[in-house]
């Protein structure tokens, strides 16, 4: 079974752009879940989706939104990009229920300049 | 919220030698997973274990979930196991939160 893809794996965006991340989970998996990871921040929950519907929040600003297709393929965006936005972008698939295992992407690797 | 630590923060071995590697939660949780973020960045699964004893070829991984925490065993440790080791646990809403990592460096 083909694992967790995430496209593009490196984006050089500038300062006030916007970006659009995509995340495609295992086949079956019904939730999808994005993580920021930066030095100093370490990984912080961004947002969960399942079966379409925003499940779960993290504690980031209005500029991070995602979705959910009914494929369970995911995309997250970023508006007016801050320097600070800089960092690996990782998504995670699960099958959903209770407290299942999550299975991690790739991940896409953001830098802001 | 549920707050992770991790021990120790650096590691540093000899190729050959043991490490246990340990992770304290500070409250019960319905499942714990440990994971090795290879150079490139991504985080591969080891364990799922929210409680017990497991093991997967020269590392196993103990969680005594009453006394909130979780230890990961590498034995005869190799070049290749070097990088960061977190260890996440679900919070209430079922997020993962992770601890802050151990960075193992295995020197031939």
């Amino acid at each position: 079974k083909a694992g967790v893809t995430q496209t593009p794996r490196y984006l050089i965006k500038t300062r006030g752009q916007q970006v659009t991340l995509s995340c495609s989970p295992i086949s079956g998996h019904r939730s999808v879940s994005w993580y920021q990871q930066t030095p100093g921040q370490g990984l912080q929950f961004l947002f969960e989706y399942f079966s379409e519907t925003q499940r779960n929040k993290g504690n980031f600003p209005g500029r991070f939104s995602g979705r959910q297709f009914s494929n369970s393929r995911s995309e997250m965006n970023v508006s007016t990009l801050e320097l600070g936005d800089s960092a690996l972008y990782l998504c995670a698939s699960s099958v959903g229920q209770g407290w299942a295992e999550q299975y991690f992407g790739p991940g896409t690797r953001l830098t802001v300049t | 919220g549920i707050q992770v630590e991790q021990s120790p923060p650096d590691l540093i071995l000899q190729e050959g030698a043991n490490s246990t590697l340990r992770c304290n939660f500070s409250d019960s949780v319905n499942n714990l997973q440990w994971f090795h973020q290879n150079p490139w960045g991504q985080l591969i699964n080891l364990f799922y274990i929210p409680s017990g004893t497991k093991q997967n070829g020269r590392l196993s991984a103990t969680t005594v979930a009453t006394e909130r925490y979780s230890l990961l065993y590498i034995s005869s440790s190799q070049t290749t196991d070097s990088g960061v080791y977190f260890c996440a646990v679900p919070s209430n809403t079922g997020k993962l939160i992770f601890g802050q990592g151990t960075t193992l460096q295995v020197k031939p």
